[in-house]
């Protein structure tokens, strides 16, 4: 099972919108509506953003959503803080496993 | 309160074994999945398995087939994974998450990481 597909970084300033995008296939991400996002920053554990595509956990803002279309799901973080400043990585199931994306580090200007 | 706990850090050889634990407390051990998840040092994520503290089934990503051993210990709420025969590409932050289902790592808990370092 390869490893979903990010973007290695993007960035925006405060109060900016930043979008990530997770590639996968019709096996994975396209089949299922198990993507999960995770925050991670460093020496920390990753922290869940978003879960089965578009739902908030209790205490994540809602600056943070998420979306899927076809085999690609994506995280949009609107009005930018420095806290953002992070790694991203998605997750989908695919039938058996779960798989991670290769991660997205987003860089607050 | 939710929290999961691990084990400390080890050092290992080339060859050896090692055992992680995690243990719960805050939650019924029994109602959530355990996912264990690794990270090699300035790398991503990659998901092993998961074990279901309720009748002891796992799951393995199939690379660590024969390799890996995922139990639990429900008198002590407690979950384990091993490693056998390990190798200098297996030095990494293992950790360990709950979740309600084994489908996505939808993991709202996550232990503190347990750094495996292997080296001769």
């Amino acid at each position: 099972q390869s490893a979903l597909t990010q973007p290695p970084s993007a960035s925006g300033s405060p109060g900016q919108s930043v979008t990530i995008s997770c590639t996968g296939t019709s096996s994975d991400v396209g089949r299922y509506n198990y993507v999960s996002w995770y925050q991670q920053h460093p020496g920390k554990a990753p922290k869940l953003m978003i879960y089965e595509v578009s739902k908030r956990p209790s205490g994540v803002p809602d600056r943070f959503s998420g979306s899927k279309s076809g085999n690609t799901a994506s995280l949009t973080v609107s009005g930018l803080q420095a806290e953002d400043e992070a790694d991203y990585y998605c997750s989908s199931y695919a039938g058996s496993n779960n798989v991670f994306g290769t991660g997205t580090k987003v860089t607050v200007l | 309160q939710v929290h999961l706990v691990q084990s400390g850090a080890e050092v290992k050889k080339p060859g050896a074994s090692v055992k992680v634990s995690c243990k719960a407390s805050g939650y019924t051990f029994t109602g959530y999945f355990i996912h264990w998840v690794r990270q090699a040092p300035g790398q991503g994520l990659e998901w092993m398995g998961w074990i279901n503290p309720n009748n002891g089934a796992t799951k393995y990503v199939e690379k660590f087939q024969g390799r890996v051993t995922m139990t639990r210990d429900t008198s002590i709420s407690t979950a384990y994974m091993e490693v056998n025969n390990l190798g200098s590409d297996d030095t990494a932050f293992y950790y360990c998450a709950r979740a309600y289902l084994p489908y996505g790592v939808n993991s709202d808990y996550w232990g503190q990481g347990t750094l495996v370092t292997v080296s001769s």
